[in-house]
């Protein structure tokens, strides 16, 4: 039962790179999503996905790019890497929006 | 807009103690839910208790509990016979339930909780 995993668990990229963070569950839930975690700002959506080709903007989209062509798959792309994107990136899964949403383990994100 | 507080930055109890910690949240709307979830040094965030508020009775999972006053928007968590594995920040959580566009899960800033020995 892997539930959710997300790769890479760390990273460490310069600015203005390219990152992807991957995110993959095994339920088929149908809603996905990304957070990152910040310090004094809890988390923050960044992006969700209520089923495989529909995605909508969260809080903070700015700088970071979604795809969702498989229900198990949503990676999570940084385009252009700053430092402010340093930050831990969750990914999460539901059944159905109102579900209780399960976390990954969370990916460490350095840009330097 | 939603908003949730946890008043409560740091808080530490003894092994075998109950501890509460604090969770106000601000909204218009009527349906909703509320969460507890823990983050232990592993980073991953843990589901503790979820509580429909629709729901008049306190939703309780072993040794955790909440005090849920609808009135007062306020969403407490208690936590019984505290045990070293408990040590973990706790975010408190509110989602909207339908008729909304973002249905996202809105996190206070955390409370760190320590349990000693």
């Amino acid at each position: 039962d892997a539930g959710i995993t997300q790769s890479p668990r760390y990273k460490i990229t310069e600015t203005g790179r390219q990152v992807t963070l991957m995110c993959h569950q095994t339920w088929s839930h149908s809603y996905m999503f990304w957070y990152r975690q910040d310090l004094g700002h809890g988390l923050r959506l960044i992006y969700y996905s209520a089923a495989a080709d529909i995605t909508d903007k969260g809080e903070v989209p700015d700088g970071y790019v979604v795809s969702r062509s498989k229900t198990e798959n949503f990676p999570l792309t940084l385009e252009s890497a700053t430092r402010s994107q340093t930050s831990v990136y969750f990914c999460a899964s539901s059944a159905r929006r109102e579900e209780t949403q399960y976390f990954g383990p969370g990916t460490r994100l350095l840009v330097l | 807009a939603q908003t949730v507080t946890q008043s409560q930055p740091e808080m530490s109890v003894q092994e075998a103690e109950t501890v509460t910690l604090s969770c106000t949240y601000d909204t218009s709307e009527n349906n909703y839910y509320l969460f507890w979830y823990k983050q232990p040094p592993s980073r991953q965030m843990i589901l503790v208790i979820r509580q429909e508020a629709y729901k008049q009775q306190n939703a309780t999972e072993n040794r955790f509990s909440v005090n849920f006053q609808k009135a007062a928007k306020s969403f407490s968590l208690k936590i019984s016979d505290s045990q070293l594995g408990d040590t973990a920040m706790y975010f408190c959580a509110f989602m909207k339930w339908v008729g909304s566009n973002t249905d996202k899960l809105i996190f206070g800033t955390g409370t760190r909780l320590q349990v000693f020995p």
